[in-house]
C-alpha cells in the first residue's frame, strides 16, 4: 500500500515570505507527528496529532509555526514569515496510534526548505 | 545533559568487521526503546526495537541495560550496505519519542 506522502519534496523560498507543506499519513494511521532535521542533527520534534484530540504543540519552535490536520487524515504544518534558521528537512511520520504500546512511525521522504 | 547521546562517528569499518554503537538516555521512566536507520537524504526507518532480554535479528543484535541507562547495537559481518547513520529512538515517557543525532557508519571495501 501507500506509504507517508509529502510535498513539495524541494522548497526555495525568499526570506520572509510564508510556506506550506503537507503530508499525506497512511490510510487509516490515526498518529501523526512532524519533526525537524538540521543538517547533521537529530529529528526534532515539532507538532503530535492523535485522532481528534487536541494536538501536542510543545515543539513548535515559535509561534511563526502553526500546524493542522483535516479530517483526521492530511496534514499542513505552515511557517510565516520564514527565516534563514528554518532551512532544514521536515519530515512527516504516521503510526496506528494505539494505546498502551509502541507504534512503528513510519516516515515520509520529507520536503527540504531552503529559506534564501 | 542531551535527553539521548550516542557518539556522530564515523565509524569507517572493514568489510566483514564487528562494529558496536552505545546511546545513552537520561529519563529513567523510558520504556520503548528503538535503533533506526537512516540513508543519507533518505527517511530513517526501523530497524528493530530493543527489548529488555535483548534482541536479534539476522547480523544485528540490540540490548538494554537499564542500569546504566544505555542501548547498544552490534552489527556482525558488516556488508557495504550497512552504510548509513543509526538513529537511537528513546521514548520520553510519553507518546513522544525522542531521536539521537545518530552514529554514522561507513563499511569500506
Amino acid at each position: 500500500g501507500a506509504g507517508v506522502s509529502q510535498s513539495p519534496s524541494n522548497k526555495v523560498t525568499e526570506k520572509g515570505k510564508d510556506v506550506e507543506l503537507r503530508c499525506d499519513p497512511i490510510s487509516g494511521h490515526t498518529a501523526l507527528y512532524w519533526y525537524r532535521q538540521s543538517l547533521g542533527q537529530g529529528l526534532e520534534f515539532l507538532i503530535y496529532f492523535q485522532g481528534n484530540s487536541a494536538p501536542d504543540k510543545s515543539g513548535l519552535p515559535s509561534d511563526r509555526f502553526s500546524a493542522e490536520r483535516t479530517g483526521g487524515s492530511v496534514s499542513t504544518l505552515t511557517i510565516q514569515r520564514t527565516q534563514q534558521e528554518d532551512s532544514a528537512v521536515y519530515l512527516c511520520a504516521s503510526s496506528l496510534g494505539l494505546a498502551g504500546s509502541y507504534n512503528e512511525q513510519f516516515f515520509g521522504p520529507g520536503t527540504r526548505l531552503t529559506v534564501l | 545533559r542531551k535527553e539521548v547521546e550516542q557518539d556522530p562517528g564515523p565509524f569507517n569499518v572493514p568489510e566483514g568487521a564487528t562494529v558496536a554503537f552505545n546511546c545513552t538516555y537520561s529519563n529513567s521512566a523510558s520504556q520503548s526503546f528503538f535503533w533506526y536507520r537512516q540513508d543519507c537524504r533518505k527517511e530513517p526507518k526501523l530497524l528493530m526495537s530493543v527489548y529488555s532480554s535483548g534482541n536479534e535479528d539476522g547480523r544485528f543484535t540490540a540490548q538494554l541495560n537499564r542500569a546504566s541507562q544505555y542501548i547498544s547495537l552490534l552489527i556482525r559481518d558488516s556488508k557495504l550496505s550497512d552504510s548509513a547513520t543509526y538513529l537511537c529512538v528513546v521514548d520520553s515517557g510519553t507518546y513522544k519519542y525522542i531521536f539521537g543525532t545518530g552514529t554514522r557508519l561507513k563499511v569500506l571495501a
